[in-house]
């Protein structure tokens, strides 16, 4: 069964601690992995697709990586403004759908 | 600007009483979808639709129509709400061939 899960659920970090979130997953012919940013009360902002295992992707303070079983979600020295919750989802080639995991919300203290 | 919009965006409602979430995007996007977020469960696809007339069920669909008669307009439908309807709802579009979306800001639906 296609699954994915994110942790931890919530993480609270002061600013300019750096830390990782994990996205673990198991799918059926995997057709891309995605990180979005979600803010209370709007939709899922797009943030990375990562591929296939190896590939890493960067903006700003966030770094994406993925390997066959896994994703993580780099924080490099954060900011207030990058509290929010994020949420991983994997394409599973199998049933073409998109999976979403449960989110890891960050919280940044100044 | 490229956008999901959806209205509206918070409805209060009562069981069994008709109503229709609108949903439309301006990138000529061929897929839409629907989706629900609760606590705990995470978000969960509704219905999906390809292309112009061409729709299908997601994960959760019970309870839920949807129907796509123009390319950028994809509406929810629910004929007979439920308290169990009471969700956070978004609206997606991607462009044929990719596999990223892009949502909308989400309609909060409370069904008493």
């Amino acid at each position: 069964e296609d699954q994915v899960t994110q942790s931890p659920e919530a993480l609270r970090l002061q600013e300019g601690e750096s830390s990782s979130l994990n996205c673990s997953y198991t799918v059926s012919g995997l057709r891309g992995l995605f990180w979005y940013r979600q803010d209370p009360g709007k939709g899922p902002e797009f943030l990375f697709t990562l591929y296939s295992a190896g590939e890493e992707k960067e903006k700003e303070r966030l770094k994406a990586t993925l390997t066959k079983k896994e994703s993580f979600l780099h924080i490099t020295a954060p900011k207030p403004e990058d509290s929010a919750t994020y949420l991983c989802a994997v394409h599973s080639g199998n049933t073409g759908k998109l999976i979403f995991g449960q989110g890891t919300t960050l919280q940044v203290k100044p | 600007e490229a956008q999901v919009t959806q209205n509206p965006r918070y409805l209060i409602t009562v069981t069994g009483k008709k109503l229709t979430v609108t949903c439309s995007q301006n990138m000529n996007h061929e897929y839409m979808s629907w989706y629900r977020q609760d606590p705990g469960l995470g978000l969960r696809q509704i219905y999906y639709s390809m292309n112009v007339e061409v729709t299908d069920k997601g994960d959760v669909p019970e309870g839920y129509k949807v129907s796509r008669k123009e390319k950028r307009n994809f509406p929810l439908i629910l004929e007979s709400p439920s308290p169990n309807q009471t969700s956070l709802y978004f609206c997606a579009s991607k462009p044929q061939g990719s596999y990223e979306q892009y949502f909308g800001p989400g309609t909060r639906l409370t069904v008493t």
